[in-house]
């Protein structure tokens, strides 16, 4: 069982609808969460951490369940800049160590 | 705003050939990353370091490949001798790390790498 797990998609939504993503953990020692964005063909870059009590960012909210090692974003009022591969970052134990997962591809068309 | 520098940005050669690639991380942090992304297994952690030693290099075939980090400014990453599967975009990311927890990494533009 991988790590962190993603389903890799593609989500395929119109501009101005609600998308979720959903990601689950193995590690329940992992103590830091984190969503990357990652254009086609450029680098991954932090689209925001993620706290144990829910945490909103303009259309975007991002919500963990430690019970279940479940972590979610939810993008709200979807823009076509918001089409990208969305990568649920876990911390591994103690360390600093990120563990990715492989990404969930989001396009939003017209 | 502050970035990782990665050089080069491409790298096209043969089998066989040295392949290094080199990295500047923010200045300030303290934890450097080389990760390496193919379409078949994502993104994998190869090596870091914190303060310029080298914490956990696992995820490197070691045969082959060599991390270091000569000073705070830079970091290089060699393969010697290149093969075709290593062809993938290598990327370096730095951070402010501190064991038992983690912070975010910050990503250079990554190095896309062919071996023919």
């Amino acid at each position: 069982r991988k790590e962190v797990e993603q389903d890799p998609g593609p989500f395929n939504v119109p501009e101005g609808a609600t998308v979720a993503f959903n990601c689950t953990y193995s590690n329940s020692a992992s103590q830091s969460f984190f969503w990357y964005r990652q254009d086609c063909r450029k680098e991954p870059k932090l689209l925001m951490s993620v706290y144990s009590s829910g945490n909103e960012d303009g259309r975007f909210t991002a919500q963990l369940n430690r019970a279940s090692q479940y972590i979610s974003l939810l993008i709200r009022d979807s823009k076509l800049s918001d089409s990208a591969t969305y990568l649920c970052v876990v911390n591994s134990a103690n360390t600093d160590k990120l563990i990715f997962g492989t990404g969930t591809r989001l396009q939003v068309f017209p | 705003d502050a970035r990782v520098t990665q050089t080069p940005r491409h790298k096209v050669t043969e089998m066989g050939q040295e392949v290094t690639m080199r990295c500047q991380p923010i200045l300030g942090h303290n934890t450097v990353f080389w990760y390496r992304q193919t379409m078949m297994q994502g993104l994998e952690l190869l090596a870091y370091f914190r303060n310029r030693a080298p914490l956990d290099d696992s995820g490197m075939p070691k045969d082959r490949f060599s991390a270091e980090m000569p000073d705070a400014t830079l970091a290089t990453l060699k393969i010697q001798p290149s093969e075709p599967r290593d062809s993938a975009v290598y990327f370096c990311a730095s951070g402010l790390g501190e064991t038992g927890g983690s912070q975010p990494q910050h990503f250079g533009d990554g190095t896309r790498l062919s071996i023919l």
